[in-house]
């Protein structure tokens, strides 16, 4: 299994302004990921966060909006840009184990945008 | 990706097992059958998972159709602590990247009674 550690837990920030959330993970994991599960709603990936390139990112999601860094194989990083109240979301990002896919899952980041 | 079916909600009484069912009529014989659950205000929980044969683990059971085409996740005596959302995912088994992507349907609400 692996443990996955999120910050911030929660924020609240005004329109306009940008909020980055870290990830770490306590043992090195090739496969990381982001999802954004909106109000009520199930989990959508947002992108595949790739050690030494850029992030693949899902359809509808951008760069531009969503910048990720992934600097080494146990820590990540993803930017919510120029934020609206519609980003307003739980971010939670999560890694996969090679042999069985089976993933683990931060306790995730609670974002309201005002 | 694969599509999966799930009831939205269904109730068990603590103590008892519980079926709970999914349909991926269009799984590919590559495709994986996994199994999470999110739990109120928490990240969501690897269970199970399976290709063709039926599968045992601490914590539930994952029994697959013949065909594929459907599965069942059984947990062999309910506990209040086991009421959360259910989601039954098709992974791809595809490369490293492409194969360990998860893409979350609606999922089934588990609710269980004292």
């Amino acid at each position: 299994s692996a443990v996955i550690s999120q910050k911030p837990s929660r924020d609240i920030c005004q329109r306009g302004t940008s909020l980055t959330i870290q990830c770490q993970v306590d043992s090195q994991v090739t496969m990381m990921f982001w999802y954004r599960q909106q109000p009520g709603q199930s989990l959508t990936l947002i992108a595949t966060a790739n050690q030494g390139s850029e992030a693949t990112y899902e359809s509808g999601f951008v760069i531009d909006k969503f910048p990720i860094s992934r600097p080494n194989l146990t820590f990540s990083t993803l930017t919510v840009s120029n934020m609206s109240p519609e980003d307003s979301s739980i971010y939670l990002c999560s890694v996969a184990l090679r042999l069985t896919y089976e993933q683990y899952f931060g306790p995730g980041t609670r974002l309201t945008v005002t | 990706d694969a599509k999966t079916t799930q009831p939205n909600s269904m109730e068990s009484n603590e103590e008892e097992p519980v079926h709970l069912p999914c349909n991926h009529s269009t799984i590919s014989g590559t495709d994986y059958i996994h199994w999470y659950r999110q739990l109120p205000s928490q990240g969501p929980e690897y269970v199970i998972h399976g290709l063709t044969s039926n599968v045992n683990n601490r914590m539930a059971s994952l029994a697959i159709a013949e065909d594929r085409k459907s599965s069942t996740l059984i947990l062999h005596r309910a506990t209040l602590r086991d009421a959360a959302v259910y989601y039954c995912i098709l992974r791809g088994g595809g490369g490293e990247t492409s194969g360990s992507r998860l893409t979350f349907g609606e999922g089934t609400q588990l609710t269980v009674n004292p």
